[in-house]
């Protein structure tokens, strides 16, 4: 089955660096989102993006963050300013364009912020 | 009014039995509702997914059982087995906003041989 592939699987970063997660979505997909996850919490909805540009975001997506689709394969989260409590797992999913709602996620990035 | 309330927290059951996972909904516009499974190291999976037309939804040992007038759905796993245990979260959705999930707290869940 095709996969969601998130690079690194881990990052650390000093408080107030920038960080750019990475996401390969699947290749037919046209819908790709972020998600977060605050160690023993539930799963947030950040930001999801269709055909160059933000559909919908949440109010944890504020300025410090931005998405973007640089080329046909990759699309990116960047924290302009981390904070600690920036310190999640971050997943990113994708879906196709038919009425399925099937999200698919990828293994997600460790983002630690010291 | 967006939360989606998941109990319990944790889970613990022998093999071949039932695991069942409430949840519970106050947001009226949602529309779809997904179950997920997430083994450690990795994202969420879809597991199962039903609409409000339907009072249950069957998929192998899976079955989703949705109350619309409670606002509540639960997830049933038969046969309960040890390659069963992960945590499992639900979610919903309002119509129009498909991808947009809101989910539940998880439960961890483990089946023990």
């Amino acid at each position: 089955e095709p996969e969601v592939t998130q690079t690194p699987s881990h990052q650390v970063t000093q408080m107030g660096q920038e960080v750019i997660l990475r996401c390969v979505p699947i290749s037919n997909h046209l819908y790709f989102y972020w998600y977060r996850q605050i160690l023993g919490q539930k799963v947030e909805f950040l930001v999801s993006f269709y055909n160059n540009e933000i559909s919908e975001k949440s109010e944890i997506f504020d300025d410090q963050f931005s998405v973007e689709r640089p080329d046909g394969s990759n699309f990116t989260l960047k924290i302009r300013s981390t904070k600690l409590e920036d310190s999640a797992m971050y997943f990113c999913a994708s879906s196709d364009p038919g009425p399925n709602e099937k999200l698919f996620f990828g293994s997600g990035t460790q983002l630690s912020v010291l | 009014q967006q939360q989606v309330k998941q109990s319990p927290q944790s889970l613990i059951v022998q093999k071949g039995g039932i695991s069942i996972i409430n949840c519970a909904y106050e947001n009226t516009a949602f529309d779809y509702f997904p179950w997920y499974q997430q083994f450690p190291g990795k994202g969420p999976a879809l597991l199962i997914a039903i609409r409000p037309d339907v009072s249950e939804k069957k998929e192998g040992r899976f079955t989703i059982s949705f109350n619309k007038s409670a606002k509540q759905f639960s997830l049933h796993i038969m046969d309960s087995q040890p390659g069963d245990s992960a945590t499992y979260f639900c979610a919903a959705t309002p119509a129009g906003s498909a991808r947009q999930l809101t989910f539940g707290s998880g439960t961890q869940l483990t089946v023990l041989p």
